[in-house]
């Protein structure tokens, strides 16, 4: 069974709508941590975020909020007012001691931003 | 700015014939990551360097060595690549101490492979 699963391959939206990505996880250690990492076209993965499974509390950067729940082991990512520079590969990924802390990465959710 | 360096961005190489990528860090990070990642695909663990300690992946091949000669540099070996091996390989670095928890990795841009 996957451990982090990303049921949208891809989405297309048009720019300035709201989107957001999906992530269910599954573990069973109590203490783990949450990334969201961006790949765009030219291939670099780009950090955005790292949450630990203590923390519940949501998040917002800018356009980028994250809302992790523990009761539905998930922890979505909405990008608000979307724009072509959101076009990219995202990817969900989790951390965790049975997998000595290494990360287990969602199969990634390509998003186009059509202008 | 502090980061992760790879080079190089591009390499091709002939089939069977050795070929070395290069990372270089200036986070002074403890551990070091080879990731191999193929189109639409998701990053894939080769091995990885916490400290000086080496930790290969059950199923990485043992065509895929690495060495890490100081802190700041870590190389990937393919002894004799093959059409399958090419792929984007990633470098990526971590701090991770008892206490502080596990921090984030941070990612070069990676080096494209090609096989002829």
């Amino acid at each position: 069974a996957q451990k982090v699963t990303q049921a949208q391959t891809e989405i297309s939206v048009v720019e300035k709508e709201d989107v957001t990505l999906d992530c269910v996880y599954e573990t069973r250690d109590t203490t783990y941590y949450l990334f969201w990492y961006k790949q765009p076209p030219s291939g670099e993965l780009v950090f955005l975020i790292r949450r630990n499974s203590f923390d519940e509390q949501n998040e917002i950067s800018g356009r980028y909020s994250w809302n992790f729940q523990k009761s539905t082991s998930s922890f979505n990512f909405t990008i608000t007012a979307s724009q072509v520079v959101d076009s990219a590969v995202y990817f969900c990924a989790l951390s965790e001691a049975a997998s000595n802390y290494q990360l287990i990465w969602g199969a990634g959710t390509k998003l186009i931003i059509k202008p | 700015d502090a980061m992760v360096i790879q080079n190089p961005r591009y390499q091709v190489t002939q089939f069977g014939k050795p070929v070395t990528l290069s990372c270089s860090q200036t986070l002074n990070h403890n551990v070091m990551y080879w990731y191999q990642q193929k189109s639409s695909q998701a990053p894939k663990l080769l091995f990885h360097y916490y400290d000086k300690d080496f930790n290969n992946e059950a199923d990485t091949p043992d065509n895929f060595q690495s060495r890490r000669p100081n802190t700041s540099f870590c190389f990937l070996d393919i002894r004799s690549p093959g059409l399958g091996d090419a792929a984007m390989y990633l470098c990526a670095t971590s701090r991770e101490s008892s206490g502080q928890g596990f921090q984030p990795q941070h990612f070069g841009d990676g080096t494209r492979l090609s096989i002829l």
